[in-house]
């Protein structure tokens, strides 16, 4: 089992729609979440960031942290097509190393 | 562009020969990370530096890889004796708390 799960994808939703991702992590230690959108060829993008339980706001994005399910999750509404892209979930228990999930696929079809 | 550079952006060589990357980090980040990504995968931690001491290490890296940052400033990854298994994208990233990636350096190795 990887630390970090997230579905693969892809994940298909149609302009103007709220897409929904997912991420589970296994370590209870962990302090730190965050998401990171990478587009075809190109390095991770820092999105969010969080560290407590509950929901955080950022424009059309908002994370979601449920530390007693381990489990996080962004939303994006009013989906784009420059939205489409690959979305990597990353934990750290603290300032040191980030585990990453091996991303979910979402394309956001016009 | 996060302010992360990475040189040589691509890097082709020869199995059995020698590479060395370089990292520089937005200047006032304290801490400097190298991962590893393959196609369809996250990134995967290598090692990490606050200032200039190497803090971890992972287990997965092999003799072969060497990182240093000397004067707790850039950073420089050798790989030696290169494999065609090392054939990724060499990602460093910089941070005070969330971690800022640049733009990678591909590596193929023929």
């Amino acid at each position: 089992q990887k630390e970090v799960e997230q579905n693969s994808g892809p994940l298909s939703v149609p302009e103007g729609a709220i897409a929904s991702l997912n991420c589970t992590y296994s370590d209870r230690g962990s302090q730190s979440f965050f998401w990171y959108r990478q587009y075809s060829g190109k390095s991770p993008e820092l999105i969010m960031s969080i560290y407590s339980n509950g929901d955080k706001e950022d424009g059309r994005f908002t994370a979601q942290l449920n530390k007693a399910s381990q489990y996080v999750s962004l939303l994006i509404r009013d989906s784009q097509p420059s939205d489409s892209a690959t979305y990597l979930c990353a934990v750290s228990p603290n300032a040191g190393k980030s585990t990453f999930g091996d991303g979910t696929t979402l394309t956001v079809k016009p | 562009d996060t302010g992360v550079s990475q040189n040589p952006r691509h890097k082709i060589t020869k199995r059995g020969q020698n590479v060395t990357f370089r990292c520089d980090p937005i200047s006032e980040h304290n801490r400097l990370y190298w991962y590893r990504q393959t196609l369809g995968q996250g990134p995967e931690f290598l090692t990490y530096f606050q200032n200039e001491a190497q803090l971890e290490k992972s287990r997965l890296l092999s003799d072969r890889f060497s990182a240093e940052r000397p004067k707790g400033s850039f950073s420089t990854l050798e790989i030696q004796r290169t494999e065609q298994g090392d054939s990724a994208m060499y990602l460093c990233a910089s941070s005070l708390n969330v971690q800022f990636f640049g733009p990678g350096t591909r590596l193929t190795v023929l």
